[in-house]
């Protein structure tokens, strides 16, 4: 069974950072794009950011462009969202979720976890 | 951006009821279309990719169809858990999502 579970959400203050990581299990991390997802009243659902199968290539919506770094580390199964300088509009549930490949659907998804930034 | 505009926001359904959900893009997407249902306190469920191919163990009364920048995804015979949320998301290019569509069960 293919397994997503999200952790490291937290009440932050803006201009902080915080570490999501994302833990995988039941299908072979290596060879898949993976991707972060995020969801808020505001603005709904947001691709965030997605990495290569072998971490070589990385992408990111402008909005968080030079403050938000996604890795991975196939040899654990572990994807990562390092973020700084947050900002309210950062604010949501971060899922972690499987892509086939780059800009593409995503079919597996993790429960998410919940990020706030608020002073 | 692409953008994707949903319709209707929200609206309610029989059980029993044919019902359609549409999903307009602001360019041509080509087939790079996605649906997905979300449940409170859950995550997405990815429904149908390549707007018409519907996912492994997804039940085939769930179907997809496009014309031009106009995607509509169709529940035959609603049921009860058919209840949720249900969002497109284009990925022509770096993906983004309609605001979803609301589906309550009469």
């Amino acid at each position: 069974e293919v397994q997503l579970v999200e952790s490291g959400g937290a009440l932050v203050q803006p201009g902080e950072s915080l570490t999501l990581s994302c833990a995988a299990s039941g299908f072979t991390f290596s060879s898949y794009w993976m991707a972060w997802v995020r969801q808020s009243p505001g603005e709904g659902l947001v691709w965030v950011a997605d990495i290569k199968e072998d971490g070589s290539e990385k992408h990111y919506v402008d909005s968080v462009k030079g403050r938000f770094t996604i890795s991975r580390d196939n040899a654990k199964n572990s994807l990562v969202l390092q973020m700084s300088s947050l900002r309210g509009e950062d604010t949501g549930v971060y899922y972690c979720a499987r892509a086939g490949s780059r800009a593409t659907y995503f079919n597996a998804w993790g429960r998410g976890s919940l990020v706030t930034v608020s002073s | 951006a692409i953008w994707m505009t949903q319709s209707p926001s929200s609206f309610s359904a029989s059980t029993g009821d044919r019902v359609t959900i549409t999903c307009r893009a602001s360019q041509l997407i080509d087939s790079y279309l996605a649906w997905y249902q979300q449940k409170p306190g859950q995550a997405p469920k990815l429904l149908i990719y390549g707007a018409s191919i519907l996912e492994s163990g997804v039940s085939s009364r769930f179907s997809g169809s496009e014309s031009g920048t106009e995607f509509t995804l169709t529940i035959s015979r609603l049921q009860s858990e058919d209840f949720g949320t249900y969002y497109c998301q284009q990925y022509y290019t770096f993906p983004t999502f309609g605001r979803g569509t609301r589906l309550e069960i009469k």
